[in-house]
């Protein structure tokens, strides 16, 4: 079984710069999770979907990052403009959903560099 | 809300000794999940080891068990026969359901030959 794929795995980029991460779950997973992991730190929740529905955004900086699942299979998440505390790992997870809740499963994440 | 607290910033152990690192959680809902997760240089998050509030017996897994006082509200993790591959931050979760985890701020293993 292929795990959770995230592209690209390295970005730098300056200050004011928009960036974009690619996450694909793996295959029949309905619930798939972004997090925040700041240097020195544990991952945070920023996003969880539901297929294609947002379930928790409660904590998105929603002035600058967005995300989208369309059709509830792949996600991507989008910051712009990008700030320096922005520099983090970036985490994708999914999990089957309802049924087996307690369960994710993470990809290797997208290290962001902004400077 | 729910919290993890890891009050170990860094550990030693010598190889093919046992090692804990503590964890302890704080939450209102009577039914709940808990999670270790290691996590190597190479930044990826790799499940351990999972440990329902309702479970009677302690988790384990290979190496790993996980010893649950559920009256204290700690989750420590154990690994026995320790290898230098086990170096790595280790993170202690938890969540409800199909909530997102709720990491604490990790524990950094190293395993000393």
């Amino acid at each position: 079984e292929a795990g959770v794929a995230q592209s690209p795995r390295y970005k730098i980029i300056e200050k004011r710069q928009s960036v974009a991460f690619w996450c694909n779950p793996i295959s029949g997973h309905a619930t798939l999770y972004w997090y925040q992991q700041i240097l020195g730190q544990g991952p945070k929740l920023l996003i969880q979907f539901q297929n294609n529905g947002v379930v928790d955004d409660s904590q998105l900086p929603k002035d600058r990052f967005s995300a989208e699942r369309l059709k509830g299979v792949d996600s991507t998440l989008k910051i712009q403009p990008a700030k320096l505390e922005d520099s983090a790992v970036y985490l994708c997870a999914s999990s089957q959903g309802l049924d087996h809740p307690y369960e994710q499963y993470f990809g290797p994440g997208t290290r962001l560099t902004v400077t | 809300a729910q919290k993890i607290t890891q009050t170990q910033p860094g550990m030693f152990v010598q190889e093919k000794e046992a090692v804990t690192l503590d964890c302890t959680y704080d939450t209102s809902d009577p039914s709940y999940g808990l999670f270790w997760y290691k996590q190597p240089s190479s930044g990826e998050m790799i499940f351990l080891i999972y440990q329902g509030s309702y479970d009677q017996q302690n988790a384990t897994e290979g190496r790993y068990s996980l010893n649950f006082q559920k009256a204290r509200k700690s989750a420590n993790l154990v690994i026995s026969a320790s290898q230098l591959g086990d170096s790595a931050m280790y993170f202690c979760a938890m969540n409800s359901g199909n909530t997102p985890l709720v990491f604490g701020k990790g524990t950094r293993l190293s395993v000393i030959a």
